[in-house]
């Protein structure tokens, strides 16, 4: 089975800090993506990325950046993390363009 | 602009009875499309998915989707619900090139009444 493994379910930073959000995948995937979810607002893509060290701005890319270094690893950074960055995060992963995407369980940030 | 409308925000059906969640795309071509399911506090996982063919496509836990061109719409159906079908419901579209991106609905969420 395919497993998209997020580092953290939950999370509590303070406003202001560099928070780091790790993905990894093991199935060899090209594409990766970063949305986040918000009641009643569905999941807004951030960011996603279809190679190594390709990536291309989502719907709501303000404030965040990503790094793909390794196929397998697709992180979400939030340079000065900010209170309405609270949120659920989801990272997914995909092979091709029809076989759908896997996400991982989330991670539930919360800024202080 | 590229969109996925699903209408209705919370539906509740009795354990048994039948249930069809509504989606509606608009995008330049037939897209990939996509429903995901959401338990509570998990990630999402795919149920059904439409590319080309037969517009009647099954899926896993019993479900099914319909697409119909004419009327741009994707939408989920079940049968017989199981109270274990409470969750959240997600219709997506991604288009053909390679550098696309899964556009999400805002999502259904779905009660079982006893």
């Amino acid at each position: 089975d395919v497993k998209v493994t997020q580092s953290s379910r939950y999370l509590v930073k303070r406003t202001g800090e560099k928070v780091f959000l790790e993905c990894v995948q093991d199935m060899d995937h090209e594409n990766m993506f970063w949305y986040r979810q918000d009641p009643g607002l569905g999941l807004r893509l951030i960011y996603f990325s279809y190679d190594v060290k390709m990536k291309e701005k989502g719907d709501i890319p303000e404030g965040y950046s990503v790094s793909r270094e390794k196929k397998e690893r697709f992180s979400l950074i939030l340079e000065s993390a900010s209170t309405n960055q609270t949120s659920m995060y989801l990272c997914a992963s995909s092979l091709q363009r029809d076989a759908g995407a896997f996400f991982g369980q989330g991670t539930r940030l919360t800024v202080v | 602009a590229q969109s996925v409308t699903q209408p209705d925000i919370h539906i509740t059906v009795s354990e048994g009875a039948s249930l069809e969640l509504r989606c509606n795309y608009s995008y330049g071509a037939t897209p990939y499309l996509f429903w995901y399911v959401q338990s509570p506090g998990q990630g999402l996982q795919l149920l059904l998915k439409y590319f080309s063919g037969d517009t009647l496509v099954q899926g896993i836990k019993g479900f099914e989707a319909e697409f119909k061109r004419s009327q741009s719409s994707f939408n989920l159906r079940k049968p017989s619900v199981h109270w274990s079908d409470a969750a959240e419901y997600f219709c997506a579209v991604e288009g053909y090139s390679s550098a696309s991106k899964i556009i999400f609905g805002s999502g259904t969420r779905l009660s079982i009444r006893p």
